[in-house]
């Protein structure tokens, strides 16, 4: 059966490091990957996409690679801040046009 | 000015009631989707309509029943609440590409609604 899994439920680190999510998927061939980012009482909020003939997207601080021969998408979030503490969640695109969501991954920033 | 919202933010009800959760978009979008997020934080799609027309419905109790009056409203009516229901719903819009063409486009979602059923 088709799995997506973000294999770090929380990861903590100190900012000003350079913060790397994993998502990884089995019995799929998305077209694309999107990564969002979640707060507390509020909906996923979209950050990057990234197609599947694209190696690394950036934006900003931000950047994500897509290995389809690993099947697993990178999320890296350098000089991290307090700010940028939230849950992650990568989606990929289902056979339907749905996006279909990794768990996420909570990331927290200690000061 | 809020792109997607939903009404109410919060719900608290009895089992076995019937209840409304409204949802509108102000971004000209022709997809909207419901999602149903756990106890356990993982975001699941419900229902998606294309152009008032449902496209998606996953494997949902037929207690719960969507309604699109229009492209910029998705209304979801659960019936004979049970305690396995209390859950955060986000609503959701996007632009699909049209032409039977394969949309990129990014998710919009709603502050989402907690309900509760007790």
């Amino acid at each position: 059966s088709q799995k997506i899994e973000q294999n770090s439920e929380a990861l903590n680190i100190q900012e000003g490091k350079t913060a790397t999510l994993t998502c990884n998927y089995t019995n799929y061939s998305p077209a694309y990957l999107q990564w969002y980012r979640q707060d507390p009482g509020r909906g996923p909020v979209f950050l990057l996409l990234i197609r599947e003939n694209e190696k690394e997207k950036r934006k900003e601080r931000l950047k994500v690679t897509f290995d389809t021969t690993l099947k697993q998408s990178l999320f890296h979030i350098t000089a991290s801040q307090p700010a940028d503490s939230a849950t992650y969640l990568c989606a990929l695109r289902g056979s339907q046009g749905n996006l279909i969501f990794g768990k996420g991954t909570k990331l927290s920033v200690k000061p | 000015d809020t792109a997607v919202s939903q009404t109410p933010k919060y719900l608290v009800t009895q089992m076995g009631n019937d209840k409304s959760i409204k949802c509108e978009q102000n971004l000209g979008h022709d997809t909207m989707y419901w999602y149903k997020q756990d106890s356990k934080k993982f975001l699941k799609i419900m229902f998606s309509y294309n152009n008032k027309e449902l496209i998606i419905n996953e494997t949902v109790p037929n207690r719960f029943s969507p309604k699109s009056p229009d492209k910029a409203h998705l209304n979801l009516h659960i019936n004979s609440l049970e305690l396995g229901d209390s859950a955060v719903y986000f609503c959701a819009s996007s632009q699909e590409a049209s032409g039977g063409a394969m949309s990129y486009n990014e998710q919009f979602f709603g502050p989402g609604t907690r309900l509760t059923v007790l």
